[in-house]
């Protein structure tokens, strides 16, 4: 069974870093397509970044050049690098698994809360 | 970025109701349109892909129907559990996602 498992989300101020890691089982994500989503507080969600067989990664505009994604194949976990964070950053961070090579999100896990304070 | 639009933003019915919630996209995306449920505290859900496959374990309640730039998703006899958040997504570029439905008991 798939399971994505999110962590380290936290209580920031603004400027500062965190990393968040998804926990995964039942899969690799070193051999799939990943992202992560995030969806700020009452709002639509939104695609943030992806990582392509542990390879190829690619972010939204508003996180370019602050966030940098990452993988770990000895503790199967996708990782989210996130500095110089802003109040608009704040949101539930989750990261989901892609069907092939598609942009389809067929498991996503429960999220994990990050609160940027100014 | 191409904006997908849903109507309703919210919408109440009883259960054993036939619910219909609306996607627009600002361009054609063929049918590159996926919906999910989200409950509150719980991860999202793919329901429908490829505008209307339905992702295995759903039940044939649900459909999804559309191309281009207009989508529907159908709930043909609400149960008790389909109250929740429902929301689309295309994946015909760079991902981008409706802004949500609500579905309400009345």
């Amino acid at each position: 069974e798939v399971q994505l498992v999110e962590s380290g989300g936290d209580l920031i101020q603004s400027g500062g870093s965190l990393r968040l890691s998804c926990a995964a089982s039942g899969f690799s994500v070193s051999s799939n397509y990943m992202s992560w989503i995030r969806q700020a507080p009452g709002k639509g969600l939104e695609w943030v970044s992806a990582l392509y067989a542990g390879d190829k990664t690619y972010y939204a505009d508003s996180v370019k050049g602050r966030f940098s994604i990452s993988s770990d194949s000895s503790k199967n976990t996708l990782d989210l690098q996130m500095n110089s964070l802003r109040g608009e950053d704040t949101a539930v961070y989750y990261c989901a698994k892609q069907v092939g090579r598609s942009t389809i999100f067929d498991n996503w896990g429960q999220g994990t809360l990050v609160t940027v304070s100014s | 970025d191409i904006q997908m639009t849903q109507s309703p933003t919210s919408v109440s019915a009883s259960v054993g109701d036939r619910v219909t919630i609306t996607c627009r996209a600002s361009q054609s995306i063929s049918s590159a349109l996926n919906w999910y449920q989200q409950k509150p505290g719980k991860a999202p859900k793919l329901l429908v892909y490829g505008a209307s496959s339905l992702q295995s374990g759903v039940p044939s309640r649900f459909s999804g129907s559309g191309s281009g730039t207009d989508f529907t998703l159908t709930i043909s006899s609400l149960l008790p559990e389909d109250f929740a958040n429902y929301f689309c997504q295309q994946y015909y570029t760079t991902p981008t996602f409706g802004q949500g439905t609500r579905l309400e008991i009345k």
